[in-house]
């Protein structure tokens, strides 16, 4: 597609619910990465995908947090048993190359765990 | 100490006024460097990169000093429209495949 899309835009659970967040990259990028953006805090680094494999999950905070990327394309993160304290912006970006300036955002998935 | 370290600010000036801020690194071993933009509410988007030897696009200069381990942004006749949060990026070398966002400068033009 044009740009990354990331889905939904909003998203509101109840504690102790599952959630599955969507991210469709731009076509043909290779990298894809998640952040998370809590309130007026910086982005905080979860996941990053060359192609379908993930050689960097250090920034998951939690066994609660998984994440899959299939056909080199689109990638779901999931968030088991939510807690308030997952409450934040989920943001998604893809670049062609690993590393590369490239670096395109999707607008974002706002979760608000209740 | 945190890899990538920024002034939080508000940094609160008059339009047309000249407006400087920095961000300091830890890893005298990062190569790329990156400012982004971030409106509120919205995704952070990329401004320019900072080459070694400085660059300058339009109102907006970025500056590398490797010996001090800082990166510099100057916005020159700053606009209403410059109003935003400006984040600073670090590629870092621990992991590769992670680029390092500071938590961000906000800025705040007014009339």
């Amino acid at each position: 597609g044009a740009g990354v899309s990331q889905s939904p835009s909003n998203k509101v659970t109840e504690k102790g619910k599952d959630v599955e967040l969507r991210c469709d990259p731009i076509s043909g990028h290779t990298a894809l990465y998640w952040y998370r953006q809590s309130l007026g805090q910086g982005l905080e680094f979860l996941i990053y995908f060359q192609g379908n494999s993930a050689p960097d999950k250090s920034g998951l905070p939690s066994d609660r947090f998984s994440a899959e990327r299939t056909g080199g394309s689109v990638s779901t993160l999931t968030i088991q048993r939510t807690q308030q304290e997952d409450s934040a912006v989920y943001l998604c970006a893809s670049s062609l190359v690993q590393g590369a300036v490239g670096y395109t955002f999707g607008s974002g998935t706002r979760l608000t765990v209740v | 100490r945190k890899e990538v370290e920024q002034d939080p600010g508000p940094f609160n000036v008059p339009e047309g006024a000249t407006v400087a801020f920095n961000c300091t690194y830890s890893n005298s071993a990062s190569q790329s460097f990156f400012w982004y933009r971030q409106d509120c509410r919205k995704e952070p988007k990329l401004l320019m990169s900072v080459y070694s030897s400085g660059n300058e696009d339009g109102r907006f200069t970025a500056q590398l000093n490797r010996a001090s381990q800082y990166i510099s942004l100057l916005i020159r006749d700053s606009k209403l429209s410059d109003s935003a949060t400006y984040l600073c990026v670090v590629n870092s070398v621990s992991s590769a495949s992670k680029i390092i966002f500071g938590s961000g400068t906000r800025l705040s033009i007014r009339p």
